[in-house]
């Protein structure tokens, strides 16, 4: 099946740094989407980006569908942005999960 | 705003029980999916359904079942409960967009369920 490779696993910052995250698929897919769980549990969409650029406040992402990878950006972190990062690719019908990247911003 | 509800928070179930998983959305999405999540492996598709009665399987189905007889709620059934489905299970809704070359629009998640079996 596909896979979904998400990095870093684990990401520690300072409140005000900015960050790249990753996620690269293993197979062409009809979309991609990202999502944040906070540390009570709930997953919120962030993008719903089968290609191209999006912007939403100090979040944006870029999906290269051709090269199969997408980034997500978060810029001047602030310490409500701790959290853990999927992203999501659908195939076939079904949406499968990266491994997330785990986020922690120091205050 | 969509709203996706589970029934219960926190379960605590016996080895062999039946246990029922209830999910409810409001905003008469078509597509409807269950997922556990356990550390260090994300999240996990267990099963999925594009519409009423209909069902498919997802990467994990064994020892689950669902079902959907109405549009707005989607079940998750553990026959007889074993201690390696202790879990957190989230249910998930979005709209079916078959004018697009995706199936789903933007994913909807619940707060989910934190399942223990003893």
């Amino acid at each position: 099946g596909i896979q979904v490779e998400q990095s870093p696993p684990d990401l520690i910052l300072q409140e005000g740094a900015n960050s790249t995250l990753r996620c690269n698929f293993s197979d062409s897919v009809n979309n991609l989407q990202w999502f944040h769980q906070n540390p009570w549990g709930q997953l919120i969409n962030l993008f719903y980006i089968p290609s191209g650029t999006k912007q939403n406040g100090r979040l944006s992402a870029t999906t290269v569908a051709t090269e199969r990878y997408s980034l997500l950006y978060i810029s001047s972190s602030q310490t409500t942005d701790s959290g853990v990062y999927f992203c999501a690719v659908e195939l076939d019908d079904k949406i499968i999960f990266g491994k997330g990247t785990r986020l922690h911003i120091l205050p | 705003d969509v709203k996706v509800t589970q029934s219960s928070r926190y379960l605590v179930k016996r080895t062999g029980e039946k246990v029922f998983l209830e999910c409810v959305q409001d905003m008469d999405h078509e597509n409807m999916f269950w997922y556990r999540q356990d550390p260090g492996l994300g999240l996990r598709l267990i099963y999925f359904s594009y519409d009423v009665k209909m069902k498919e399987k997802g990467d994990i189905p064994e020892g689950y079942s669902v079902s959907r007889e109405k549009k707005e709620r989607f079940s998750l059934i553990l026959e007889s409960a074993s201690t390696n489905q202790t879990s957190m299970y989230l249910c998930a809704s979005s709209f079916n967009r078959p004018e697009l070359s995706s199936y789903n629009s933007p994913l909807h998640f619940g707060n989910g369920t934190r399942l223990t079996v003893t």
